[in-house]
């Protein structure tokens, strides 16, 4: 189980990012996403596709559908300028599995 | 709050633990994790110990090499790495997770180099 996203997604602030996931059916699965800046552990930003942690502003959503997760920034600061990863739990195995992260430049 | 020790520079071959402490830790209120990320790489799941104790899982880079264990008077999880290699450098992560599948809190991370 491969999850894939973009290296890379830059946008202005102000505006909307978005960053993908994708996977085989990974709208079958709840997917959870992390931001992590340079030196710091990550942090949890949205879990079970949308739901907000006590914390995390509004401007952050998250949706899955079919073989795409993604995760939104809407009207985008200089302070989520991060890197951000995505992860899924496979029951079958119990493993946990991160995809390979999207660092997000803020213009 | 989690809090990490150990780590540090080893030889290839060698072991070196880590332990993750915090309050309430083996409660049986959490799975466990442990997260590393290699210098200048992404995130890599490693292993989780189940709230009960009782069943661990390792992801296939680690699994016969790590063993997490815990402490339940001293609230403290620890990673046991064994027959260290270059590959296993990194930055070391516990993590909490309340049975969702999802790491909710996390330790401020530890340093492990395996060179020669």
């Amino acid at each position: 189980f491969v999850l894939t996203q973009p290296p890379s997604v830059s946008v202005a602030p102000g505006q909307t990012a978005t960053i993908t996931c994708g996977a085989t059916n990974i709208g079958g699965h709840s997917v959870h996403w992390y931001q992590q800046k340079p030196g710091q552990a990550p942090g949890l930003v949205i879990y079970n596709d949308v739901d907000r942690p006590s914390g995390i502003p509004e401007r952050f959503s998250g949706s899955s559908s079919g073989n795409t997760a993604s995760l939104t920034i809407s009207r985008v600061e200089g302070g989520d300028e991060a890197d951000y990863y995505c992860q899924v739990w496979d029951p079958g195995s119990d493993h946990r599995m991160f995809g390979g992260g999207t660092q997000l430049t803020v213009l | 709050q989690l809090v990490q020790s150990g780590g540090g520079v080893v030889h290839p071959g060698r072991s070196l633990g880590l332990s993750c402490a915090g309050s309430g830790l083996t409660d049986y209120s959490y799975q466990i994790h442990w997260v590393r990320q290699a210098p200048g790489k992404g995130l890599e799941w490693v292993a989780v110990m189940s709230s009960d104790g009782r069943n661990n899982y390792y992801a296939d880079s680690v699994k016969g090499r790590f063993t997490i264990s815990r402490d339940i008077s001293r609230n403290t999880l620890y990673l046991q790495m064994n027959n260290l290699m270059g590959e296993d450098t990194g930055v070391y992560y516990c993590a909490t997770d309340p049975g969702g599948g999802f790491m909710d809190f996390w330790g401020q991370g530890t340093v492990v180099t395996v060179s020669s």
